[in-house]
């Protein structure tokens, strides 16, 4: 039973389309976050979310947004996709925010912009 | 805001060999220091943590020291397997304004059979 899920595992879209990854969590965590990382393997917090506060990390384009229908839910828009856009990027929860638990991840999906 | 450096990037160790990993932070106030281990093709796996209220912890094999005073904290693996093979991560939160987890840039750990 997965804790964090992560849909798709892969994909490859060309540049400028719009598309979505989709974040799920079963552990009853109260926070959810998306990182991106790079070919350098470097983990780049994107977003923290939880019902009551977005953090956004200033260096994000603002052609990503985060979607939360409920608690459990965490998913990455990406509008006008770019070549540079293309990484790895891993949704993850935690019981709370703040840094004071560890974050559980999902196992990544690899996006290639063309 | 945090920062984390993580040193080295890449560490090779003959199998039975023991690996350290040695991270440092900038925030204080920081008080939760986890680490991570990445397999290729899979997402970071909390391996052990440590809180500040505590200089040492050890799991199995594994082992995770914190200086507050110099403000860094280590990584030891003992008697090293191939299956120990992958990417570490350190992170330091907890304080400051930030409020989440600040990752290290990673250590690529490679244990040779």
């Amino acid at each position: 039973d997965t804790a964090v899920s992560q849909t798709p595992k892969y994909l490859v879209t060309q540049m400028g389309n719009d598309k979505s990854i989709k974040c799920e969590q079963n552990l009853g965590h109260d926070t959810m976050y998306w990182y991106k990382q790079d070919s350098k393997k470097f983990l780049k917090i994107m977003f923290s979310y939880n019902n009551k506060e977005l953090i956004i990390n200033e260096t994000v384009p603002n052609r990503f947004s985060p979607k939360s229908p409920d608690k459990a839910h965490l998913n990455l828009h990406i509008n006008s996709l770019e070549l540079g856009d293309s990484a790895v990027y891993f949704c993850a929860s935690s019981q709370e925010g703040g840094g004071n638990y560890g974050y559980t991840f999902g196992s990544g999906t690899r996006l290639t912009v063309v | 805001g945090e920062n984390v450096e993580q040193h080295p990037s890449t560490l090779s160790v003959q199998e039975g060999d023991s690996a350290v990993i040695k991270c440092t932070y900038s925030d204080s106030a920081s008080n939760y220091f986890p680490w991570y281990k990445q397999e290729l093709g899979k997402g970071p796996q909390l391996i052990i943590d440590i809180r500040s209220n505590v200089g040492e912890k050890k799991d199995q094999r594994i082992a995770v020291t914190l200086n507050k005073t110099a403000k860094h904290f280590s990584l030891h693996i003992t008697e090293t397997q191939p299956e120990d093979s992958a990417v570490y991560f350190c992170a330091a939160g907890g304080g400051g304004s930030q409020g989440n987890l600040i990752f290290g840039k990673g250590t690529k750990l490679s244990v040779k059979p």
